[in-house]
């Protein structure tokens, strides 16, 4: 089974609005990972945050990451139409990634 | 510096044949790993090798192969093609140091691959 699965599956919001997905993993973690895919593309790393971090900022993405509930949480402040992509977790065990979210934001 | 490269980009296939695909990582990269990409069971990894040696195998039949060469380019080799082989192959590099610590990958843009 999948290490990383991200919650929720799709997400449809508007431009301007803050978008959160979840993420959820399984055993012990060094770091976690976030990567963007854009459709039918590779995907692109995004943030990384470690195991003794509990909230790291890059731009307008926001992580958190609460090891005691195996859990990691992204934000993207004020999206863009830019910003419609599948959005992926991936913890450093083999890097085994979940089945995304599919992220769509309406102009 | 140039990105992961991978080719071909697109490829068509039957059932029965074989395939290979290729990876020329970031240059000073020695790691590359192989993800198999399908709408129904998402990213799923396939194998890491670092310094022409297999460190990590995902759960995948035989059929799927791979290998790496003194200069870190990959390829990976399918064998008796099936029809649910048909998806994108991604391929990853990092710098990954013998202390063997995951940071961050650099994904080329797949080769997709059809299986009639």
């Amino acid at each position: 089974s999948q290490q990383g699965e991200e919650d929720p599956q799709a997400l449809s919001i508007q431009e301007g609005e803050n978008a959160t997905m979840n993420c959820s993993y399984k055993t012990s973690i060094n770091n976690l990972q976030w990567y963007r895919q854009n459709s039918g593309r590779g995907l692109v790393h995004l943030i990384l945050i470690r195991s003794n971090e509990r909230e790291k900022h890059s731009g307008r993405l926001r992580v958190t990451l609460d090891t005691s509930k195996k859990s990691s949480s992204l934000l993207i402040t004020a999206s863009r139409a830019a910003d419609t992509a599948s959005y992926f977790c991936a913890t450093d065990d083999k890097l085994i990634f979940g089945t995304g979210t599919r992220l769509q934001v309406f102009p | 510096k140039a990105g992961v490269t991978q080719t071909p980009r697109y490829l068509i296939k039957t059932r029965g044949q074989q395939v290979t695909l290729s990876c020329s990582p970031i240059s000073g990269h020695r790691s590359v790993s192989w993800y198999q990409q399908t709408p129904g069971q998402g990213l799923q990894f396939l194998f890491e090798y670092f310094s022409e040696t297999q460190r990590n195998k995902g759960n995948f039949p035989g059929r799927f192969s791979g290998r790496q060469f003194s200069n870190s380019r990959s390829e990976m080799n399918v064998s008796t093609l099936e029809l649910g082989d048909s998806a994108l192959y991604l391929c990853a590099s990092t710098p990954r140091g013998v202390t063997g610590r995951t940071g961050e990958l650099f994904f080329g843009e797949g080769s997709r691959l059809t299986v009639l």
